[in-house]
């Protein structure tokens, strides 16, 4: 299995430019997961879906942020606008649920930075 | 919701000792802790998890011991070697209708040759 697959890896940006980070889960897993990592407020939920279905997106931090999953294979974060303080580590996870016993599975992460 | 609150933030030890993460939760029907290590520049990788119907799991040098009634769980590394270096991060969720994680802030281990 290939794993959680994110892109890109790294990107730097404008503020002020919109950033889309894109995820497409392991095969047959039906939860998804984005978190961002800083130094100052570690690993954080941002929203997650069950069955392509946004569960709690509680963690979003505002409405600059907004996250889709159309199909089971695919889910999307953007930015816009971007700043400065949205420079982290987005990692995508995902998980076959309870089956599984909640094991969630991190992607490689996508570095961004805004200037 | 939950809270995970984990000590210490940073931690090292001499190679070939044990190392001790300790992690409380406030969350009383949480019943899922796993832990992570996560290596410079890397992702977030299972170790070790354990189930609230158990009191203690080992794999190898690493064990993970859960008290539900003081609600804390903890990590121990026996045998420490060079490349147990890494930050750890303990977690905790609801086995089911929730499956969201929430993690402590991470521990940094750093093992002395």
């Amino acid at each position: 299995d290939a794993g959680v697959i994110q892109s890109p890896r790294h990107e730097v940006t404008e503020m002020g430019q919109e950033v889309t980070l894109r995820c497409k889960p392991i095969s047959g897993h039906n939860s998804l997961f984005w978190y961002r990592q800083t130094m100052m407020r570690g690993l954080e939920l941002l929203i997650y879906f069950n069955n392509n279905v946004p569960i709690d997106d509680s963690g979003m931090p505002e409405d600059r942020f907004s996250a889709k999953m159309p199909n089971a294979s695919f889910s999307t974060l953007k930015i816009q606008p971007s700043e400065p303080r949205d420079s982290a580590v987005y990692f995508c996870a995902s998980s076959s649920g309870r089956l599984s016993g909640n094991t969630i599975y991190f992607g490689e992460g996508s570095w961004l930075t805004v200037v | 919701g939950e809270n995970v609150e984990q000590h210490p933030s940073t931690l090292s030890v001499q190679e070939g000792d044990s190392a001790v993460i300790k992690c409380t939760y406030s969350d009383s029907a949480s019943n899922y802790f796993p832990w992570y290590k996560q290596e410079l520049g890397k992702r977030p990788q299972l170790i070790i998890d354990i189930r609230s119907n158990v009191g203690e799991k080992k794999d190898q040098r690493i064990a993970v011991t859960l008290n539900k009634t003081a609600k804390h769980f903890s990590l121990h590394i026996t045998e420490t070697q060079p490349e147990d270096s890494a930050v750890y991060f303990c977690a905790a969720s609801m086995n089911f209708g929730n499956e969201k994680l929430t993690f402590g802030t991470g521990t940094r281990l750093t093992i002395i040759p």
